[in-house]
């Protein structure tokens, strides 16, 4: 069965620093999502990676996605308030359906001034 | 093109008491797929329904619940005798077809008294 384990669970910066969300799965996958949700709301598409290597920028927010470590990374460059929400990664498994897609347990950030 | 339209987006109900969960797609999609998500939690993948059809209902418990997608109106899940683990926010996502891009609802927030 396929798992996906996203790290931190919480995570707490100032405004201005960088760090790394990172996303891990257990089975093979070509497609991988990053998803962006706020407080009562939906979540909100931010990235979709399809192939070994992809690299996604939008903004200060910057998605990988390595298929053979089968590892994703968010990369957050000068977080401005604004960034705090919940991100998840979702990995679509080797049906590659959508019903077969599995969500990490979310990465709650909050940034400070 | 209005999005996912999900409603009630809360409802309370008290112990052995019945919820009714109601999502239209986007227009255009006949791929509805429904998820739970607990407090602190990711999603949780219960079903996934095509017009008419139960196409994976792998996720969702045996007994209580129950998924439809008619014809004509919104898919509607339905959570028989609830109880207060039911509590949760149920969202909803559409696509246009089983590798499409998934879109969500804002989701149904029951709670169970």
């Amino acid at each position: 069965e396929l798992k996906v384990e996203q790290n931190p669970l919480f995570l707490s910066m100032q405004e201005g620093k960088n760090y790394t969300i990172y996303c891990n799965y257990s089975t093979t996958s070509d497609r991988l999502y990053w998803y962006r949700q706020d407080p009562g709301k939906s979540l909100e598409s931010l990235f979709v990676l399809l192939s070994n290597g992809a690299v996604k920028q939008e903004g200060r927010l910057m998605a990988s996605l390595d298929t053979k470590a089968r590892l994703s990374t968010l990369h957050i460059t000068a977080a401005v308030h604004d960034l705090s929400a919940t991100y998840f990664c979702a990995v679509e498994g080797t049906e590659t359906n959508n019903n077969d897609m599995r969500f990490g347990a979310g990465t709650r950030l909050t940034v400070k001034p | 093109n209005a999005g996912v339209m999900q409603n009630p987006r809360h409802l309370v109900r008290r112990r052995g008491q019945e919820a009714r969960l109601r999502c239209s797609p986007m227009k255009g999609h006949s791929h509805v797929y429904w998820y739970r998500q607990l407090p602190e939690e990711g999603l949780k993948f219960m079903v996934y329904l095509q017009k008419e059809n139960i196409i994976d209902e792998s996720g969702m418990p045996k007994e209580r619940f129950s998924a439809e997608f008619p014809k004509e109106g919104p898919s509607i899940l339905r959570i028989q005798q609830v109880v207060r683990g039911d509590s949760a926010a149920y969202f909803c996502a559409s696509s246009w077809g089983i590798t499409g891009e998934l879109f969500f609802g804002e989701g149904s927030r029951l709670t169970v008294l």
